[in-house]
């Protein structure tokens, strides 16, 4: 999608592995966000960032850690990868302006063996 | 706690036949509503916005409804197409929500030549 990207849209890798996601804009958008999608589950929030070293904990944070040292990348950052991160996972972004809607990446298709 | 409830889970209809999907909301302050739409193996995209005074918009054969005093809203498909399939995501955004909007699981539509 238009401004942003992210990388890399495949990775097959082993349990136990470290394994960094990473997320790019061109927006200079405030909010970054990164979301995990499952068979039978919506969209669920892992972490966002409200700006340059600032970020916080969603719903499903256990076993993911997240950096954003520049407003255009916000990488997400699998310690020790489990089967149970087998996933898509997709980056969006959001403006600050009033009733500002989200965008979204085009994904990453994650399979941890 | 905010929450978004949408039904049906999955819905099959035959191509050219209208449709009506539902989104049932508790998110307080209400700020806004938005219908994304996201086709297989992309990320989600915006169709339509709601805001506390709107009752009624429209894009193309997709129309969205709002009604905030029961907390309900509809996106009503109009003349489905093949191209309708896709998963359509109610997401509600509060005044109050530190940049982040609670998320619908979805309704998976299929439309059959």
């Amino acid at each position: 999608d238009a401004g942003i990207t992210q990388s890399p849209r495949h990775k097959v890798t082993e349990t136990g592995t470290p394994v960094t996601l990473r997320c790019h804009q061109t927006e200079n958008h405030r909010y970054m966000y990164w979301y995990r999608q499952d068979p039978g589950h919506g969209l669920r929030l892992i972490h966002y960032s409200y700006g340059v070293k600032d970020t916080d904990k969603g719903e499903v944070s256990d076993g993911y850690s997240v950096s954003r040292s520049k407003t255009e990348d916000f990488l997400l950052t699998l310690e020790s990868a489990t089967s149970s991160q087998t996933s898509v996972y997709f980056c969006a972004i959001r403006g600050t302006e009033h009733l500002g809607g989200y965008t979204f990446g085009s994904g990453t298709r994650l399979t941890v063996v | 706690k905010n929450q978004v409830e949408q039904s049906p889970q999955s819905l099959i209809i035959l191509e050219g036949k209208n449709c009506t999907l539902q989104c049932n909301y508790t998110v307080s302050p209400f700020s806004n509503l938005r219908w994304y739409k996201q086709d297989t193996g992309r990320g989600p995209v915006s169709l339509t916005i709601m805001t506390f005074s709107e009752n009624t918009k429209s894009n193309g054969r997709y129309t969205a409804t709002l009604d905030a005093d029961t907390k309900q809203s509809s996106l009503h498909i109009t003349a489905s197409q093949l191209s309708d399939s896709a998963s359509y995501i109610c997401v509600v955004s509060a005044e109050t929500n530190a940049g982040k909007s609670t998320f619908g699981d979805g309704t998976t539509l299929t439309v059959k030549p």
